[in-house]
């Protein structure tokens, strides 16, 4: 069964630009989770979706948005970027109950922006 | 944003050797969950704990759920080279499925 992927791996932009990342979930996975990596900050909860609707959110500002489709991929956007936005981006998908649901997570995305 | 307490920091040890790691919470969560995360990829997860008191093991890997429910441990026996890594604890809150909270993470080497 193959792993949750995401794409691209590495990226760098420049201030200003705005980025898509996408993430593709382990088959029959319908819930997927994003978060923010930094050294200072951890590992930060960004936003989750569960069949194309948010259901959770972190304390991220409007910048950071994201979608998923009807085959629950989803891609997460930062607009206007800011030198802080560089990090690994990470996805996590799972079978989305309400309970006990394990997540599992893609290799992430290395963004660096200048 | 919000970190829970992982401690030790970071631990240096030889092959062989047995490791404990821990996180406490101020929160009460329903699920604990132990990652491991090589450099540049995503965390692999090692064992999830779903009830208080629950005690998981996973070959060498043995992680206890907290009676108060906020805080979890993690024990590593006979550590090995490829143990090497960062080891970082999650909680996750009750009605907030799949926001995991993490810890500060453990770096862990070991030395042949």
């Amino acid at each position: 069964k193959a792993g949750v992927t995401q794409t691209p791996r590495y990226l760098i932009k420049t201030r200003g630009q705005q980025v898509t990342l996408s993430c593709s979930p382990i088959s029959g996975h319908r819930s997927v989770s994003w978060y923010q990596q930094t050294p200072g900050q951890g590992l930060q909860f960004l936003f989750e979706y569960f069949s194309e609707t948010q259901r959770n959110k972190g304390n991220f500002p409007g910048r950071f948005s994201g979608r998923q489709f009807s085959n629950s991929r989803s891609e997460m956007n930062v607009s206007t970027l800011e030198l802080g936005d560089s990090a690994l981006y990470l996805c996590a998908s799972s079978f989305g109950g309400m309970s006990a649901d394990t997540q599992y997570f893609g290799p992430g995305t290395r963004l660096t922006v200048l | 944003g919000q970190q829970l307490n992982q401690s030790p920091q970071s631990m240096f040890i030889q092959e062989g050797e047995d490791v404990s790691m821990n996180c406490t919470s101020s929160s009460i969560f329903n699920t604990w969950l132990w990652y491991k995360q090589d450099p540049g990829e995503g965390p692999v997860l090692l064992i999830a704990l779903y009830k208080a008191g629950e005690l998981t093991s996973n070959g060498r890997l043995t992680a206890q759920f907290g009676i108060t429910r906020k805080d979890s441990f993690l024990n590593i026996s006979a550590s090995i080279p490829s143990d090497v890594g960062i080891y970082f604890c999650a909680g996750q809150l009750s009605g907030a499925t799949n926001k995991l909270i993490f810890g500060t993470g453990t770096l862990l080497a070991v030395q042949p």
